[in-house]
């Protein structure tokens, strides 16, 4: 299995706190994602990066920002948690050809819940 | 832009019988198509892809699923299924490149009666 692990894997959190969700891979694979699963929609994408520093924009984005200051970790920010940020979030990442279409890799996933 | 639509949110078979998924694709380039499982409470797995070689595609765990660009479709089967395949399984599109990125179906949950 690839190494992905996700902290924490549970959160609950008040509407209008900051939450920092963490990915961390010991692949030194160049691409990670940020998904998040919610009933009815399948899986979106947040944000991504494709290397240190650099990042984009996913489907989803409004309301997230990422940062990745190493290879190995790439941190999901929600600067004002809302109710509609309930949800369940994976990290991926990708082979180092950085061919997404290669095969992703996911992690096990946080549930995050905003009361 | 690209899409994937997955027909039937919900799929009951009983053990032993055939397994049919059915994802249907848009896509204006030639695609590449994936199907992922997601066992409960765990990440996604790669069951097999479509990268335009061969059009019929076998995976792991028995599957098999056929790219057809006359139907813009690529339905997962299997022969027989098996208790331990049930899951939700998600029918995924890209168009390829190195910062191209998968775009989900909204997943089709597989239950598997004894």
């Amino acid at each position: 299995d690839a190494g992905i692990t996700q902290s924490p894997r549970h959160k609950v959190t008040e509407t209008g706190t900051p939450v920092t969700l963490r990915c961390h891979q010991t692949e030194n694979h160049r691409y990670m994602y940020w998904y998040r699963q919610d009933p009815g929609h399948g899986l979106r994408l947040i944000h991504y990066s494709y290397g240190v520093k650099d990042t984009d924009k996913g489907e989803v984005s409004d309301g997230y920002s990422v940062s990745r200051s190493k290879t190995e970790d790439f941190l999901l920010t929600l600067e004002s948690a809302t109710s509609s940020q309930t949800s369940v979030y994976f990290c991926a990442i990708s082979e180092e050809s950085g061919a997404i279409w290669e095969k992703l890799f996911f992690g096990s996933g946080t549930q995050l819940s905003v009361l | 832009a690209q899409s994937v639509t997955q027909l039937g949110s919900h799929v009951s078979v009983s053990e032993g019988a055939l397994v049919l998924l059915r994802c249907n694709y848009s896509s204006s380039v030639p695609p590449y198509l994936f199907w992922y499982v997601q066992y409960p409470n765990q990440g996604l797995q790669l069951l097999l892809k479509y990268t335009s070689a061969a059009t019929l595609v076998k995976g792991i765990n028995g599957f098999e699923a056929e790219f057809k660009k006359s139907e813009t479709s690529f339905h997962l089967t299997k022969p027989s299924a098996h208790m331990s395949d049930a899951a939700e399984y998600f029918c995924a599109i890209s168009s390829g490149g190195s910062q191209g990125n998968l775009i989900f179906g909204k997943g089709t949950k597989l239950s598997v009666k004894p």
